[in-house]
């Protein structure tokens, strides 16, 4: 079965430190890897998207990474702010037209002042 | 702005009652999905659409169907609520076709509780 494993499953750290989740896949043939940042009762939102060709992503502090030769991607957060406390889940999507992802369980970050 | 609303931000019901949960996209996107959101499961699909009238099971169904009469609508529903479909209920919409992507827009949520 398609699957998608993230640890840890939760990380405490301290604002300004820095900190990086993990994704690993097993999603094939693969077609693109998203990462989502969800907020304390809300949806969640896209930060980044991979594609088979890419090896880094940033957006702003955020930085994804994509092995697709080992199915393993980061998402590395820099100078972390108290507002980057949520929960990151990374999403894979199969080629072939599929309309439906598989998600990870997520990463919950808290950043502590 | 790409916008997903979900009608019920908290919905509190008893055992046995029929329940709608309805999400409205203004994307003009053909897919759109009901998940359901508990603690250390993630995200599992109950049920998706691709178009209007089409529906599909997803991972977890039982106890659910959908109904999508309109483009932008899509309607979840619990027929006779139970306990433990106290849950995070979260709506996304989605473009169909080529390329990279096809992302998912979510909304904000409904928390449901049966009692």
């Amino acid at each position: 079965k398609n699957q998608v494993e993230q640890s840890p499953q939760s990380l405490i750290i301290l604002e300004g430190k820095n900190c990086t989740l993990q994704c690993n896949y097993t999603v094939s043939p693969f077609s693109n890897l998203r990462w989502y940042k969800q907020d304390t009762g809300r949806g969640p939102v896209s930060l980044t998207i991979m594609t088979f060709s890419e090896n880094t992503k940033s957006n702003g502090r955020y930085t994804a990474t994509l092995d697709a030769d080992t199915k393993q991607s980061s998402l590395h957060i820099t100078a972390s702010q108290l507002s980057d406390s949520a929960s990151y889940i990374c999403v894979v999507r199969k080629t072939g037209g599929s309309y439906i992802p598989t998600f990870g369980r997520g990463t919950s970050l808290i950043v502590h002042p | 702005d790409v916008k997903v609303t979900q009608s019920s931000r908290y919905l509190v019901k008893r055992t046995g009652e029929k329940v709608f949960l309805e999400c409205v996209q203004d994307m003009d996107h053909e897919n759109m999905f009901w998940y359901r959101q508990d603690p250390g499961l993630g995200l599992r699909l109950i049920y998706f659409s691709y178009d209007v009238k089409m529906k599909e099971k997803g991972d977890i169904p039982e106890g659910y169907s959908v109904s999508r009469e309109k483009k932008e609508r899509f309607s979840l529903i619990l027929e006779s609520a139970s306990t433990n479909q106290t849950s995070m209920y979260l709506c996304a919409s989605s473009l169909t076709g080529p390329g990279f992507g096809n992302i998912q827009y979510f909304g904000a949520g409904t928390r449901l509780s049966v009692l």
